[in-house]
């Protein structure tokens, strides 16, 4: 069975510095890995995918398969990042069912 | 182009009675999902619905059921409510054989009391 693993409930970093966000994830296959995010009174959206390897907002995320892991990175953090980070998976085939991990609350102090 | 809608916004019922839940998806979107937001246990998958047919279900009991109509659009029904239903629930739209990408709604909050 797959699952999502974000070790971290609550992260809170000041204006100007980097972070991290932890996902590992279990599953035997070769999954598709994803970033959703949530602000403040607004629905969860996509931020990236690592398929199209793409930063998104100064995001980026690389997954490592030798560590099953896929850490969210940004090496200057806005006051607007602040938000509700999951990482997910789908684990392939036709059904693109996502597993979540159960988020990280990032808080970008000024 | 118009997103995901769910209705309604908060739904409050009393444990053993009934709830309906219903999603519009994007247009053109033929799949839909529903996912059950509870504190504490996260996101979890409930239901997929594809071209009208259930096509797989999480691991929730069977009074979770649902069903898709001929215009892509989504019922969620929970019999026999019970207090631990109380949760976000969200609908997420796809392109089948596309990018993977789920459009989310905005949730039904429900509240069993």
């Amino acid at each position: 069975a797959q699952r999502v693993t974000q070790p971290e409930k609550l992260l809170s970093v000041f204006k100007g510095a980097p972070v991290e966000l932890k996902c590992n994830y279990s599953y035997s296959g070769s999954p598709e890995l994803f970033w959703y995010v949530q602000y403040s009174r607004q629905r969860l959206q996509l931020l990236l995918r690592h398929i199209s390897r793409e930063s998104i907002k100064g995001f980026t995320a690389d997954l490592n398969k030798g560590e099953t892991s896929f850490h969210l990175k940004k090496p200057f953090a806005q006051e607007e990042d602040s938000a509700m980070y999951y990482c997910a998976l789908i684990s392939g085939g036709s059904n693109y069912k996502l597993t979540f991990g159960k988020g990280t609350l990032l808080t970008v102090n000024p | 182009e118009a997103g995901v809608t769910q209705s309604p916004t908060h739904l409050i019922k009393t444990r053993g009675q009934q709830a309906t839940l219903r999603c519009s998806p994007i247009s053109g979107h033929t799949s839909v999902y529903w996912y059950q937001q509870a504190l504490g246990l996260g996101l979890q998958f409930l239901l997929w619905y594809d071209e009208g047919e259930e096509r797989n279900r999480g691991n929730f009991p069977p009074r979770f059921s649902g069903r898709q109509f001929p215009n892509y659009s989504s019922e969620l029904n929970v019999n026999a409510l019970e207090l631990e239903d109380s949760a976000l629930y969200l609908c997420a739209s796809i392109i089948p054989a596309g990018t993977y990408e789920q459009y989310f709604g905005p949730g039904t909050r429900l509240t069993v009391t």
